[in-house]
């Protein structure tokens, strides 16, 4: 079965800190995707990003960067220089491409707030 | 490209009663998702469909609840005889789908309904 799992559930970090978000999945399936996508306090879901289970190639766009490890089952999301506008919750997800029409299960998600 | 829409935004409504739900996705995408978003949890998956056909429903959908996307392109969701315990924000998403699991969702703004 499919899970995944964001240990944390709030974080608070000042304007301009560095902050990683942890998120650890489980599958038994060898071909997966995995996602971030942020829900501002508007509610909308927006994608950041996705990765497929044979790149694991860290990634890095602007002030982000993710950090994908499949030998601790992991996909960790740092946000560089945080800003105010960073502030809302972050979910990561994950979807099996082998078994079946799996949809996109969420991880419970980590509140991040930005103090300025 | 108008995104994803999603008709009320609130509804409010007295345990009992019926409610139905208005999706409109991104026109040319094929499918559709509805998911069900509890506070402080990460989304849960309903239901899909691939143009006009329910490809499937999660076990959290309960026979009072019922999807239809009758020409393939909005959907409604109706939820019969409601229970306090519906209370939840219902997220409508669509996606262009090529290769199975890797699609990108993208999320409306939900309907957030209240059961009193």
């Amino acid at each position: 079965a499919q899970k995944v799992t964001q240990a944390q559930t709030e974080i608070s970090v000042v304007e301009k800190e560095d902050v990683t978000l942890d998120c650890v999945y489980e599958t038994r399936d060898t071909t997966y995707y995995l996602f971030w996508y942020k829900q501002p306090p508007s509610g909308e879901l927006v994608f950041l990003i996705r990765r497929n289970s044979f790149d694991e190639q860290n990634e890095i766009s602007g002030r982000y960067s993710w950090n994908f490890q499949k030998s601790t089952s992991s996909f960790n999301f740092t946000i560089t220089a945080s800003q105010v506008v960073d502030s809302a919750v972050y979910f990561c997800a994950l979807s099996d491409a082998n078994s079946g029409n799996t949809p996109l299960v969420f991880g419970k998600g980590t509140r991040l707030s930005v103090i300025a | 490209d108008t995104g994803v829409s999603q008709d009320p935004r609130h509804k409010i409504t007295k345990r009992g009663q019926n409610v139905t739900f208005r999706c409109d996705p991104i026109s040319e995408h094929n499918r559709l998702y509805w998911y069900r978003q509890t506070l402080g949890q990460g989304p849960e998956f309903l239901t899909y469909f691939q143009n006009e056909a329910q490809l499937e429903k999660s076990r959290l959908l309960s026979d009072r609840f019922s999807a239809e996307r009758p020409k393939g392109s909005f959907s409604t969701l109706e939820i019969q005889r409601t229970e306090q315990g519906d209370s939840a924000m219902y997220l409508c998403a669509s996606s262009l789908a090529i290769l199975r699991g890797n699609e990108k969702l993208f999320f409306g703004s939900g309907t957030q309904l209240s059961v009193l």
